[in-house]
């Protein structure tokens, strides 16, 4: 079945650091790929998507790029804070317009200040 | 604002149990969505459903059920609970390509 792979487990950084978040997926169609991300004591929020191979997504000055050649879609921050310590989940997504979502494990980000 | 909210908030059952985690969203959405989350495992979707009175498996489903008797309202139901259905429960609906998440219930099983 499709599953999702996030590297890193745990990433700490200090402030104004580059970040970056492997995320590698395996899926037989074409899937929509998305970022999530938790704060500590919340459901996950919505970060942003991608649907089609080097499509950008974007916000909050976090980004990544679908790629299908090498079926990854990496989550990059050019200069992280403090208040981005959470947990990102990457997530592939199946169906109409992605309604069924498979994630990954999930990598905690810590921002040391 | 799009809300949705889950009850209890936190459980804690006996093994062989029946628990009944609710869900109630006011986004007018179609789909709702059962999720558990176990440290190293991310989140795993256990049912959702895209319409009232019709639910769907989703990738681990044994030991749970589902029931969706209105748009707004979508349960979990564990008939005999076990150790091992400990985690943290979340409920979800989405709209075009967005899930909204709850906060979250914390089920211990004893």
């Amino acid at each position: 079945g499709d599953s999702v792979t996030q590297t890193e487990g745990q990433v700490a950084l200090s402030e104004e650091d580059f970040l970056t978040i492997h995320c590698n997926y395996s899926a037989s169609g074409y899937p929509a790929l998305f970022w999530y991300v938790q704060y500590p004591g919340e459901g996950p929020q919505f970060l942003f998507r991608a649907s089609r191979d080097k499509e950008k997504g974007s916000s909050r000055g976090f980004e990544a790029t679908y790629d299908k050649g090498t079926t990854s879609f990496h989550l990059r921050k050019a200069s992280v804070q403090e208040s981005d310590s959470a947990v990102y989940y990457c997530a592939l997504g199946e169906g109409n317009a992605g309604a069924k979502l498979t994630f990954g494990g999930g990598t905690r980000l810590t921002v040391r200040p | 604002e799009a809300a949705v909210t889950q009850s209890p908030r936190s459980k804690v059952a006996v093994t062989g149990g029946k628990v009944t985690l609710s869900c109630h969203q006011t986004n007018n959405h179609d789909y709702m969505y059962w999720y558990r989350q176990d440290t190293g495992h991310g989140l795993r979707l256990i049912h959702y459903s895209y319409v009232a009175d019709s639910t769907e498996k989703g990738d681990i489903p044994d030991g749970y059920k589902a029931s969706r008797p209105s748009q707004e309202n979508f349960s979990l139901i564990l008939e005999l609970a076990s150790l091992s259905q400990t985690a943290v429960y979340f409920c979800a609906s989405r709209d075009i390509y967005e899930q909204y998440f709850g906060p979250g219930t914390r089920l211990t099983v004893l």
